[in-house]
C-alpha cells in the first residue's frame, strides 16, 4: 500500500491545455514537496508546502496543500512541452519517521 | 562541485558480480540518502546518513546491500552477488539537515543493469 497515492498515473495533453495532478493520503503530513524529474536526471525540487490550505505559485504552476494536510494538488496553466516530465510528491507523516516517502508519480507529456 | 555527483552513470554487470556505486554530495550537506527507482515503482528508500553514521538502514532490501560514508562526504553503495531484480536506477540525494523542509538535491543516478 502506497502512503502517497498520485493520480492520474499518466497524462498526455496538447500544448496550451490546463491540467491538475493529485497527491492523496490517509495520513497527516507536516509538509509535502513536489519534484519534477526528466528522463535520465534526478528529481528536482519545485516547492514545499507546510501550512494547511496553503497555496503557492511558481509561474504557471499552482500548488495547494489541503486544509487537513493529507493531500495536495498541482495545477499547470497553459502547459508547454517543457513541462513534460514525471511529477512526484513526497512527504514524511507527522509524528513518524523524518524519512520522506515518495508517491509513484504522474508522467506528463505535453505535445506541441 | 555545485551539485550531487554520482558515478558511474551507467553500469552493466553480470549476475553474481559485486558492484560499487558512488555518491559525492554537495559540500556542507550533512544528510545523505540513497533511493532506488524502478519503472512504475516510484522511489524506494534504501538508507540515510547523518554525517558518517546511518541511523536508518531500514530500506536495504537484503544483506547483499551495504553502504558507507566517510569524512561526512562521499558515500558508496555496494551490492554483492548482484541479481537481475537489482536492476534499477540508484539515486543519491543530499540535504542540509534531516528535516524534510530542507529539500533534497538529487544526483542524476546510476542506471544498473544486471544481465
Amino acid at each position: 500500500t502506497q502512503l502517497l497515492e498520485q493520480s492520474p498515473q499518466f497524462l498526455s495533453i496538447q500544448e496550451g491545455e490546463n491540467l491538475t495532478v493529485y497527491c492523496n493520503s490517509s495520513s497527516v503530513f507536516s509538509s509535502l514537496q513536489w519534484y519534477r524529474q526528466e528522463p535520465g536526471e534526478g528529481p528536482v525540487l519545485l516547492v514545499t508546502v507546510v501550512t494547511g490550505g496553503e497555496v503557492k505559485k511558481l509561474k504557471r504552476l499552482t500548488f495547494q496543500f489541503g486544509d487537513a494536510r493529507k493531500d495536495s494538488s498541482l495545477h499547470i496553466t497553459a502547459a508547454q512541452p517543457g513541462d513534460t516530465g514525471l511529477y512526484l510528491c513526497a512527504g514524511a507523516p507527522s509524528g513518524g519517521s523524518y524519512i520522506p516517502t515518495f508517491g509513484r508519480g504522474t508522467s506528463l507529456i505535453v505535445h506541441p | 562541485g555545485a551539485g550531487v555527483s554520482q558515478s558511474p552513470s551507467n553500469k552493466v554487470t553480470e549476475k553474481g558480480k559485486d558492484v560499487e556505486l558512488r555518491c559525492d554530495p554537495i559540500s556542507g550537506h550533512t544528510a545523505l540518502y540513497w533511493y532506488r527507482q524502478s519503472l512504475g515503482q516510484g522511489l524506494e528508500f534504501l538508507i540515510y546518513f547523518q554525517g558518517n553514521s546511518a541511523p536508518d538502514k531500514s530500506g536495504l532490501p537484503s544483506d547483499r546491500f551495504s553502504a558507507e560514508r566517510t569524512g561526512g562526504s562521499v558515500s558508496t553503495l555496494t551490492i554483492q552477488r548482484t541479481q537481475q531484480e537489482d536492476s534499477a536506477v540508484y539515486l543519491c540525494a543530499s540535504s542540509l539537515g534531516q528535516a524534510i523542509n530542507y529539500g533534497y538535491t538529487f544526483g542524476s543516478g546510476t542506471r544498473l543493469t544486471v544481465v
